[in-house]
C-alpha cells in the first residue's frame, strides 16, 4: 500500500504565483517523520525540511513555508512567489520504524515548471 | 563540508554483466543508504549500512548486494545485469548513531543504462 501520496503529478504556474504542493501521507506509528525533497534536472535530491511526528509547528523559511497537520496526515508545502529556479520535482517522504528501519518511504513526486 | 560523492556518474553496461558503484559519505556519517529510482517505480529503498553492516534491505533480489569500509566509503553491486537494471542509483549518508532517524543527505547519484 502506498505510504505517501502526492496526488498532484506536475504543476505550471507562472513566475511570481504561488504554488502549493499536497503530500499526504499514511502510517500507523506514532514515531515517524516527514521530509521535503527537491530534485532539479541533475538528479541530486536536494534536502529541504524534516519534521517529526511530535512537532505540528508549520514552518516558514524565505518563500518555502510547509503546513504540518496530523488531523488529515498531511504535510503540505508552499512556494511563495515562485521563481523559474524553483523548477524541479518535489518528492515528501516518509520515515517511519515499520519501513525497513526508518527508510525513506518516497511520493511519486510532483513537477513543477515555473515559467516566466 | 564536502557532500555526497558518487561514482562514476555514467554507466554504461550489457545484460548478464556485473557492475560496482562507489559512494563516500559526508565527513562523520557512519550511516549509507542505497535507493533506486526508475520512472516506472519511482524511488525505492535498496539497503542501509551502518559500521561496515547491513542494517536493513529493501525487497530487491539477490543480485543487488553492498558493502561498507571501516572509512564508512559505501559500494553497491549488481550482479547478471537486466533490462529492468536501468536506473539512477543514489546514496546517502546520515549519522544515525543509534536508533530515531536523522537526515539522509543525498549524492549526485550514478546512472546506469543496461543495454
Amino acid at each position: 500500500a502506498q505510504k505517501v501520496t502526492q496526488a498532484q503529478t506536475e504543476i505550471s504556474v507562472v513566475e511570481k504565483e504561488d504554488v502549493t504542493l499536497d503530500c499526504v501521507y499514511e502510517t500507523r506509528d506514532t514515531t515517524y517523520y516527514l521530509f521535503w525533497y527537491k530534485q532539479p534536472p541533475s538528479g541530486e535530491l536536494v534536502f529541504l525540511i524534516r519534521r517529526n511526528s511530535f512537532d505540528e509547528q508549520n514552518e516558514i523559511s524565505g518563500r518555502y513555508s510547509w503546513n504540518f497537520q496530523k488531523s488529515t496526515s498531511s504535510f503540505n508545502f508552499t512556494i511563495t512567489a515562485s521563481q523559474v529556479v524553483d523548477s524541479a520535482v518535489y518528492f515528501c517522504a516518509l520515515s517511519d520504524p515499520s519501513n525497513f528501519g526508518y527508510a525513506l518511504n518516497f511520493g511519486k513526486g510532483t513537477s513543477l515548471l515555473v515559467t516566466p | 563540508k564536502a557532500g555526497v560523492t558518487q561514482t562514476p556518474r555514467y554507466l554504461i553496461k550489457t545484460r548478464g554483466q556485473q557492475v560496482t558503484l562507489s559512494c563516500s559519505p559526508i565527513s562523520g556519517h557512519r550511516s549509507v543508504s542505497w535507493y533506486q529510482q526508475t520512472p516506472g517505480q519511482g524511488l525505492q529503498f535498496l539497503f542501509e549500512y551502518f559500521s561496515e553492516t547491513q542494517r536493513n534491505k529493501g525487497n530487491f533480489p539477490g543480485r543487488f548486494s553492498g558493502r561498507q569500509f571501516s572509512n564508512s566509503r559505501s559500494e553497491m553491486n549488481v550482479s547478471t545485469l537486466e533490462l529492468g537494471d536501468s536506473a539512477l542509483y543514489l546514496c546517502a549518508s546520515s549519522r544515525q548513531y543509534s536508533g530515531g532517524q536523522e537526515t539522509q543527505y543525498f549524492g549526485p547519484g550514478t546512472r546506469l543504462l543496461v543495454l
